[in-house]
Order: structure tokens, then C-alpha cells, then sequence
């Protein structure tokens, strides 16, 4: 069954770093990529940035650049994002999406909620 | 880079119901299209401006003209009901979607 796996919801303090990773299965790894997306609570969605499933090649939107990092890990098949710095407004739903090329995002997880509070 | 949308849209079933999404030099830009419904993840519904997935119905279409990408849904359903939310990219790695559009089916 093709399907990306997403960790479970975490709670953090403003400050911190959290770690979302999205363990993909039913095809092959490394022959795509994946977006990350965010979409705040009764928002749209935002691009968060992208990383290939081959070689770990990463373009990160410019507004996070500095606070985020994606990697990948083939031998688990797994994507994962962290972010770091924590604020109140990264409170969010954080989905991965593969990517076909050119950002097509034709499968997504099921998201994982970022709660970030003191 | 913005992409403006319509907040909402209101259509009849069986009408048709056409989601516009602007943006500077949209036509030198690659559009893909999403449906969100209520509590789920998103779903593509166009790609490459006017391209249909497998699975989604022929009464989707995308078209782009000048500054505007359109996507149309020909004969509305309820199910087709959720926010609708256009993305855009270049060669420049620039990518980003637009504010998204509510659709309701009356």
C-alpha cells in the first residue's frame, strides 16, 4: 500500500526544536522527493520546502531557511523535518507530500500537529 | 511572491463552478491545483496547469491566461465541496500556494 506514515503530535516550549518524520512505503523511496507543508489552524497552506529522496538535495523556503533542516534516511525509507527556535506561530498541522518533480505533491501523510505553548 | 485568490465560492448543484488564481507573470510559472476537504490532507486535482490525475473526473480542467490560472468543476457535486488551493513554482525554486478558495454547494 503506498502511504507516508507521520509521527505522532507533540507539545512544545517556545524555544525548543521538534522533529517530524514520514516514513514512506509501497514504492520506491528514493525516486522522489518531498515537500513539506504547514497549514496553521483555520489557515492555508504553506510551502515549507523540499528534499530529494535520492541524494538528500534540499530548497527550503526563504522564510524558514534559517530554522529548518530536512533529511533523509534511506535505509528506513524515512523523510523527516526539524525545526528549530520554536515560536507561538509555528503552532500548526505538518504534512510531508511526495513530490513527482516540479512540487507536484500527489501523496500526502495524515499530518502531525506541532502545538507550540508555554 | 503572492497568489490571490477568491475566500469563497458558492455554487449550485449541477452549475458550474470556475476558481480564478492570480499572480505576476502567472504564465511563465507551473500551476498545480488541491482540493482540502474538512479534516484531511490535501488532494491533487490538477497538475502541469491543466493536467488530471487518475481518479480525478474529467469534470475537473485547469486552464492559465494572462495573469490569471483558472480551475473549473463542471457540474458540481456535493462531495466536490472543500477548499481548493492553487500552487505555483518556477525554475528559481520559488513555490508557493495561494490563500485558497472555500466552495460550497448549495
Amino acid at each position: 500500500q503506498v502511504q507516508l506514515v507521520q509521527s505522532g503530535g507533540v507539545l512544545k516550549r517556545p524555544g525548543a526544536s521538534v522533529k517530524v518524520s514520514c516514513k514512506a512505503s509501497g514504492y520506491s523511496f528514493s525516486s522522489h522527493g518531498f515537500s513539506w507543508v504547514r497549514q496553521a489552524p483555520g489557515q492555508g497552506l504553506e510551502w515549507m520546502g523540499w528534499i530529494s529522496g535520492y541524494n538528500g538535495k534540499t530548497n527550503y523556503a526563504e522564510s524558514l531557511q534559517d530554522r529548518v533542516t530536512m533529511t533523509i534516511d534511506t535505509s528506513t525509507s524515512t523523510a523527516s523535518m526539524e525545526l528549530r527556535s520554536l515560536r507561538f506561530d509555528d503552532t500548526a498541522l505538518y504534512y510531508c507530500a511526495r513530490d513527482l518533480g516540479d512540487y507536484v505533491l500527489d501523496l500526502w501523510g495524515l499530518g502531525t500537529l506541532v502545538t507550540v505553548s508555554s | 511572491y503572492v497568489l490571490t485568490q477568491a475566500p469563497s465560492l458558492s455554487v449550485a448543484p449541477g452549475r458550474t463552478a470556475t476558481f480564478s488564481c492570480g499572480g505576476n507573470n502567472i504564465g511563465s510559472k507551473t500551476v498545480h491545483w488541491y482540493r482540502q476537504r474538512a479534516g484531511q490532507a490535501p488532494v491533487l486535482v490538477i497538475y502541469y496547469d491543466s493536467g488530471r490525475p487518475s481518479g480525478i473526473p474529467e469534470r475537473f480542467s485547469g486552464s492559465k491566461s494572462g495573469s490569471t490560472a483558472t480551475l473549473t468543476i463542471s457540474g458540481v457535486e456535493a462531495g466536490d465541496e472543500g477548499d481548493y488551493y492553487c500552487q505555483v513554482w518556477d525554475v528559481s525554486g520559488l513555490v508557493v500556494f495561494g490563500g485558497g478558495t472555500k466552495l460550497t454547494v448549495l
